[in-house]
């Protein structure tokens, strides 16, 4: 059981090169979040998903497009990197909060620490 | 107006101590209160949450909230080196995926 895993781990992009950042878990959840940490910023939502085939916008979409083809898969792209969006992006899942657990634990990938020269 | 403040810190402080952390949030419609444990270069976890007011103990952390005055906080005693980490506190509403609202974290270092 890997839990939510992200694939590159590290990753540095020159401006305007696109690339796609995989999440994957393997705790059969529903819903699969985008987010990016920045120092003094915290944790910002960029988009999410309540189940395969559907995404949404969160907090900061800008720049960043999403898509969930499979229920274990999310994948973030960038179409045309720039400078601000230098930060560490973490994917995370959960199960809905009506689902009678009791809290609607998220559970983080380790992380994918992106560069844009 | 932000949906949670939370002081950066740094705090540092003696191993043994007692640690409070502290946030304070402006929607009222929020009813659960998580508190994430984030370690250098990983990914956060959950470390307890609360339901509506009231106090929850687990070992040496504590979680308290005040829905009258929209403050939350997380005590922690005897800390230890372990515990050195961002916490990020995150009130939440009722239902709905994009419902959660995090904090920006405080850094706590024990100092062994």
């Amino acid at each position: 059981n890997a839990g939510v895993t992200q694939t590159p781990k590290f990753r540095v992009l020159k401006t305007g090169q696109s690339m796609t950042l995989l999440c994957a878990q393997d705790m059969n959840h529903e819903y699969m979040y985008w987010y990016r940490q920045d120092p003094g910023m915290g944790l910002r939502l960029i988009h999410y998903s309540v189940g395969e085939g559907t995404t949404a916008k969160g907090e900061v979409p800008d720049g960043y497009n999403v898509s969930r083809l499979k229920k274990q898969n999310f994948l973030l792209g960038l179409e045309s990197a720039a400078p601000s969006q230098t930060s560490v992006y973490f994917c995370a899942s959960s199960l809905p909060l009506t689902s009678g657990a009791s809290t609607d634990t998220q559970y983080f990938g380790p992380g994918t620490r992106l560069t844009v020269l | 107006q932000k949906e949670v403040e939370q002081d950066p810190g740094p705090l540092s402080v003696p191993e043994g101590a007692i640690v409070s952390l502290n946030c304070t949030y402006s929607n009222s419609a929020f009813q659960y209160f998580m508190w994430y444990r984030q370690y250098s270069r990983k990914g956060p976890e959950l470390l307890m949450y609360t339901y509506s007011s009231g106090n929850k103990e687990d070992g040496r952390f504590t979680a308290q909230v005040d829905k009258s005055s929209k403050y939350i906080s997380l005590f922690i005693r005897d800390s230890q080196p372990s515990d050195s980490a961002t916490y990020l506190c995150a009130p939440r509403g009722q239902t709905g995926a994009n419902n959660l609202f995090f904090g920006t974290g405080t850094r706590l270092t024990v100092i062994p």
